[in-house]
């Protein structure tokens, strides 16, 4: 079962459009959400997270726009480069003593010229 | 710092074989954990350690045996290795258990025929 949807499973976006990638979990226990941006032969780094009280969170040309009610969140990319051609993990985190991740399936980024 | 490093970073096994997957991080992290990445399924958590000498199941275990007798390094076995093991691997630590940042290794590609 799983218990972060993550969605497109692949995404092509010019040089200077937005690039947007979904999430949607069930569990509303989760209390932190990152994303994780992954290139090939590495492994994932962090690169933006919210907790569920924020509506919205901004780090340059990063965005997570969270909605708790309908329980999605989704990581915005402004003006995106060739550089960001990546992959992209979601990630929702359980409460308790450990900092147990469950991640999404991934979305490869492709950003062309 | 050298941050999280992982040995090897390539490995093909035989069905059944055994072997022993390094991780060791210098960050006097307390927080280590063990991931799978399979494609199509992103990274499912297979054991973590909240300090030396605690371990705990992650979401799929079975098959892999860890401990952790010094605080920098997390060892993973695979006791008798399948087909169904090959996967990349990745370690993971962060300075507590619920600390927000989780810090990735560079991978271990195994390969089991």
């Amino acid at each position: 079962q799983q218990q972060v949807k993550q969605s497109p499973q692949s995404l092509i976006v010019q040089k200077g459009g937005i690039s947007i990638i979904n999430c949607a979990y069930e569990n509303t226990a989760f209390d932190y959400f990152p994303w994780y941006q992954q290139f090939p032969g590495k492994g994932p780094a962090l690169l933006i997270a919210i907790r569920p009280d924020v509506s919205e969170k901004k780090e340059g040309r990063f965005t997570i726009s969270f909605n708790k009610s309908a329980k999605q969140f989704s990581l915005h990319i402004m003006d995106s480069q060739p550089g960001d051609s990546a992959t992209y993990f979601c990630a929702a985190r359980y409460p308790g003593t450990a900092s147990k991740l469950t991640f999404g399936t991934g979305t490869r980024l492709q950003v062309t010229l | 710092n050298a941050g999280v490093t992982q040995t090897p970073k390539f490995q093909v096994l035989k069905t059944g074989q055994s072997m022993t997957l390094q991780c060791a991080q210098d960050m006097n992290h307390e927080y280590m954990s063990w991931y799978r990445q399979d494609p199509g399924m992103g990274l499912r958590l297979i054991h973590y350690s909240v300090g030396a000498g605690i371990t705990d199941q992650g979401e799929v275990p079975n098959g892999y045996n860890v401990s952790r007798s010094t605080t920098e390094d997390f060892p993973l076995r695979l006791l008798s290795a399948a087909p169904s093991q090959t996967s990349v691997y990745f370690c993971a630590s962060s300075l507590w258990a619920h600390t927000d940042t989780q810090y990735f290794g560079p991978g271990t590609r195994l390969t089991v025929l």
